[in-house]
């Protein structure tokens, strides 16, 4: 069975500052790789996913995330963060031609300090 | 902007009364999901669905049950809440192929007393 790891559940960094959220799997077959991420009292929102191509994906409000089949990785990063993007993030996978159902991970709450 | 709805935002609710939680989506989407998200935890799936009339349990057993009599939507039933089922619970939706991610509602949270 596929699992999510974050490896951080807390990233606190200054306004203007870059952050990158770790996220690894494991999966004994291929996946697909999404961040979500959730504001206070809301849903999750789809920010970027990987599906096949090239490994450097970009998503939305500046965010991009780097698959790494090697490492079985797919961090997240944005190279200058604001206030508004505190939030939780989280890292998901889905089994390529398998169960249809998103695994997630246990999420990294981002802190954005003035 | 999201095309799938749940209602109610917030409900707190004494212990061993039946509510329904209700989930709409507008997007003509054959699939959909029931997650539970406890504070610092992962969502956990309880409940999805492939289409009207299919209905199957998730990873994370759980005391409540679904129905799909029309595509779009699909109710979370609790027929004895507990203080042990307080928690958010989120409805998604997807195409036919889940790899284009899922639609999340804004979520339910629930608190029983």
């Amino acid at each position: 069975a596929q699992s999510v790891t974050q490896l951080d559940s807390q990233v606190p960094v200054f306004e203007e500052a870059p952050v990158e959220l770790r996220c690894n799997y494991s999966s004994s077959v291929s996946v697909y790789l999404f961040w979500y991420v959730q504001y206070p009292n809301q849903g999750l929102q789809l920010l970027l996913k990987y599906l096949s191509g090239s490994t450097l994906v970009k998503g939305i409000n500046g965010f991009e995330a780097e698959f790494n089949k090697s490492q079985t990785s797919f961090h997240l990063r944005k190279p200058s963060v604001h206030i508004s993007d505190t939030a939780e993030y989280f890292c998901a996978v889905l089994l390529q031609g398998g169960s249809e159902k998103l695994v997630f991970g246990k999420g990294t709450k981002l802190t954005v300090n003035p | 902007e999201a095309d799938i709805y749940q209602t109610p935002r917030y409900l707190v609710i004494g212990t061993g009364k039946k509510i329904t939680l209700e989930c709409s989506q507008t997007m003509g989407h054959d699939k959909m999901y029931w997650y539970q998200q406890d504070p610092g935890m992962e969502l956990h799936l309880i409940h999805y669905s492939y289409g009207v009339n299919s209905t199957e349990k998730g990873d994370l057993s759980s005391e409540s049950t679904v129905s799909r009599i029309r595509t779009e939507h699909f109710p979370l039933t609790l027929e004895s809440a507990r203080p042990s089922h307080t928690s958010q619970y989120l409805c998604a939706s997807s195409e036919h192929r889940a790899n284009y991610g899922y639609t999340f509602g804004s979520g339910t949270r629930l608190t029983v007393v």
